[in-house]
């Protein structure tokens, strides 16, 4: 599976756009690029997915190169409730269990 | 209430004592999972099953037991609890039918093994 390389943390102001970026260098043709949230004291959610260019929902756009080997989750006008942990996977479309493989996710901080 | 739950949300117990903590899912999901989350590590997977009396090992099993005697529960035992399972264990369940990425999880157990 491939691995996923994000960073530690982030800073971020209330209204301002962020972008996260998650490197997935090995990435198979058969694996989805996935994002989840987690916030303080809570089990993590699933916020967004993506196989390639961009895709966009209620709460973020997801970003992916025609090389697939990077992606860029996008969340417009952050307020305070954004601040969260963000995890990037990659999961196998083909896989029937759907083994998920988090690391240690990029934390986000927003400021007032 | 609909979705997923976790009992107890807190638990404090002793090293060498037994301790259950209980999963339910009201979607009738067929995949469950439990993960445990420490600090530096992320979510790691303990133990997962595929559907009602179907168990298998994930990354950090040593020390724990499941049982999936019916679809809605996934109980964790750990047989004689230690000081290093001291964590915040997540139980998990996804659709068989439904996106592979997509899993629900619970609020999280937070336990501390003294």
């Amino acid at each position: 599976l491939a691995k996923t390389t994000q960073p530690i943390s982030m800073d971020s102001y209330e209204g301002q756009e962020v972008n996260i970026t998650c490197s997935h260098n090995n990435i198979a043709t058969n694996d989805y690029i996935t994002w989840y949230q987690q916030f303080p004291s809570q089990g993590p959610r699933f916020i967004i997915q993506g196989y390639k260019t961009k895709v966009t929902n209620e709460v973020a756009s997801l970003f992916i190169p025609a090389d697939r080997k990077s992606s860029t989750l996008s969340l417009p006008r952050v307020s305070l409730s954004d601040t969260a942990v963000y995890y990037c996977l990659v999961a196998d479309r083909g896989s029937t269990l759907g083994r998920l493989y988090f690391g240690r996710g990029t934390q986000l901080t927003v400021w007032p | 209430d609909a979705g997923i739950t976790q009992s107890p949300r807190y638990k404090i117990t002793e090293t060498g004592r037994q301790v259950t903590l209980m999963c339910h899912q009201t979607w009738s999901h067929s995949y469950m999972f439990w993960y445990r989350q420490d600090l530096g590590h992320g979510l790691r997977l303990i133990y997962y099953s595929a559907a009602a009396d179907i168990t298998d090992k994930g990354e950090v099993p040593d020390g724990y037991v499941v049982s999936r005697s019916k679809t809605e529960n996934f109980p964790l035992t750990l047989e004689s609890a230690t000081r290093s399972q001291t964590s915040v264990y997540f139980c998990a369940s996804r659709d068989s039918g439904g996106a592979v990425y997509e899993q629900y999880f619970g609020p999280g157990t937070r336990l501390t093994v003294t």
